[in-house]
């Protein structure tokens, strides 16, 4: 299957600072990311999805301004958390959608753990 | 009202014990139906996609099956390295994935 990468895998950070995380589609060009947010026992909640070269779509309830979405190539996206505050503190996951074998499949990253002290 | 419902939330299992995890769902205009495996920290592992009614797949102890309201995850004679949280997800046209709440199995020796 297509590989996806994420960095950092972990991140502590102090109360107002920023924080960005990269996702990375190692083999295949992916037209349109996403990501995810999910917390301890529960599943994953779509926060944005972005194609490349366009603005990031949101999700309801998701603030834009503090959630910032490059997607800059078909191979790179990053989600910058600004102005973290603990409440912020979660497990990041991206996903890029690939067309293998003429069927788009979903691969994700394996996560990013972010704690804000 | 969630368009994916995993059950049960929690399973044990006894190494060989054959058993099935259900997806269920009310979306309409299904693109697609999928299947990933999650272990603690770490973020989801592809496993199948299924897209229509009466379509099936398997991979090694797992076969997923697919009716037009429902999928169904069998595992035959599980082992411990086949304890994970199993996700359901799904695509409508032109949307992301929805995904349910999961299916945490455990399987002892």
């Amino acid at each position: 299957g297509a590989v996806v990468s994420q960095h950092p895998s972990r991140v502590i950070c102090k109360s107002g600072t920023s924080v960005k995380i990269e996702c990375r589609s190692l083999d295949f060009q992916a037209t349109t990311m996403f990501w995810y947010r999910q917390f301890p026992k529960k599943s994953l909640m779509l926060m944005a999805t972005s194609n490349e070269g366009s603005k990031a779509t949101y999700e309801q309830g998701v603030e834009k301004d503090k959630f910032l979405i490059n997607h800059a190539s078909l191979t790179l996206s990053t989600l910058t958390v600004t102005s973290a505050h603990p409440e912020d503190s979660s497990f990041y996951i991206c996903s890029a959608r690939a067309s293998l074998r003429g069927v788009n499949e979903q691969f994700f990253g394996p996560g990013t753990r972010l704690t804000v002290l | 009202e969630d368009q994916v419902t995993q059950s049960p939330e929690a399973l044990r299992l006894q190494e060989g014990e054959s058993s099935s995890l259900n997806c269920s769902y009310t979306v309409s205009g299904l693109r697609g139906l999928f299947w990933y495996r999650q272990d603690p920290g770490k973020g989801p592992e592809f496993l199948f996609t299924l897209y229509s009614a009466g379509e099936e797949k398997e991979k090694e102890r797992l076969k997923a099956t697919l009716t037009k309201k429902e999928s169904f995850l069998h595992i035959t004679a599980p082992k411990p390295e086949d304890s994970a949280t199993y996700l359901c997800a799904v695509r409508q046209a032109g949307t992301a994935l929805i995904f349910g709440k999961g299916t945490t199995l455990s399987v002892s020796s």
